[in-house]
């Protein structure tokens, strides 16, 4: 069964430094991969996305991610934060069922 | 283009009662699916709904129950509400149920029950 692990429930990072937020999946298909972003009181938005194409992934607001299969990883990262990177972000998998499989989610909180 | 809406905002409800949340898929999308995101946890698939049909459920009882209507619009219905469902419920909306990360979010109904 495809699952995620988000490794810190809370991540806390000075405005301008790096972001990084861990995910690792168990898949036992080639996974599809996602990370998306809550704000506070909103729905999910999707950053980025991984279908087996370039391991590395570039979505929005700067963010990338790469696919390490030999790690089961897919870590999300920001090479300078921004206060308005201060969100919820959740790792998901694709299930064989083609449903969407959420991690646990980690509190990414930028001081100035 | 309109995005996904999700109504109502808010609901309280009592241990006991039933309710129903709706979801207006974003325009051209057949698809839906519901989710649950008890405080401090990642959302829960509960089932999605394909062209009206049921098309895959998650580990949720069968007091949770959805309908999807021809204009693709659905709901979802919570009877003999517990404590444990108080929530935010998001639904998302998608063309022809695929694969590849092209859900689109509602804002969520924030339920709370007493």
């Amino acid at each position: 069964a495809q699952s995620v692990t988000q490794l810190g429930s809370h991540v806390s990072v000075s405005e301008g430094a790096l972001v990084l937020l861990r995910c690792n999946y168990s898949s036992s298909v080639p996974p599809y991969l996602f990370w998306y972003v809550q704000y506070p009181n909103q729905g999910l938005q999707l950053l980025l996305k991984y279908t087996s194409a370039a391991t590395l992934v570039k979505g929005i607001n700067g963010f990338e991610a790469e696919f390490k299969k030999s790690e089961t990883s897919f870590h999300l990262t920001k090479p300078s934060a921004h206060m308005s990177d201060a969100a919820e972000y959740f790792c998901a998998v694709y299930n064989q069922g083609g449903k969407l499989i959420f991690g646990q989610g980690t509190e990414l909180s930028v001081k100035p | 283009e309109t995005g996904v809406t999700q109504s109502p905002t808010h609901l309280i409800k009592t241990r006991g009662q039933q309710v129903t949340l709706r979801c207006s898929s974003q325009s051209g999308h057949n698809t839906v699916s519901w989710y649950q995101q008890a405080l401090g946890q990642g959302p829960q698939f509960i089932f999605q709904y394909y062209r009206e049909e049921e098309n895959g459920r998650g580990n949720f009882p069968p007091r949770f129950s959805g309908l999807q209507f021809p204009n693709y619009s659905s709901e979802l219905n919570v009877n003999a509400l517990e404590l444990d469902d108080s929530a935010l419920y998001l639904c998302a909306s998608s063309l022809d149920s695929e694969r590849g990360g092209r859900e689109f979010f509602g804002p969520g109904t924030r339920l709370t029950v007493l």
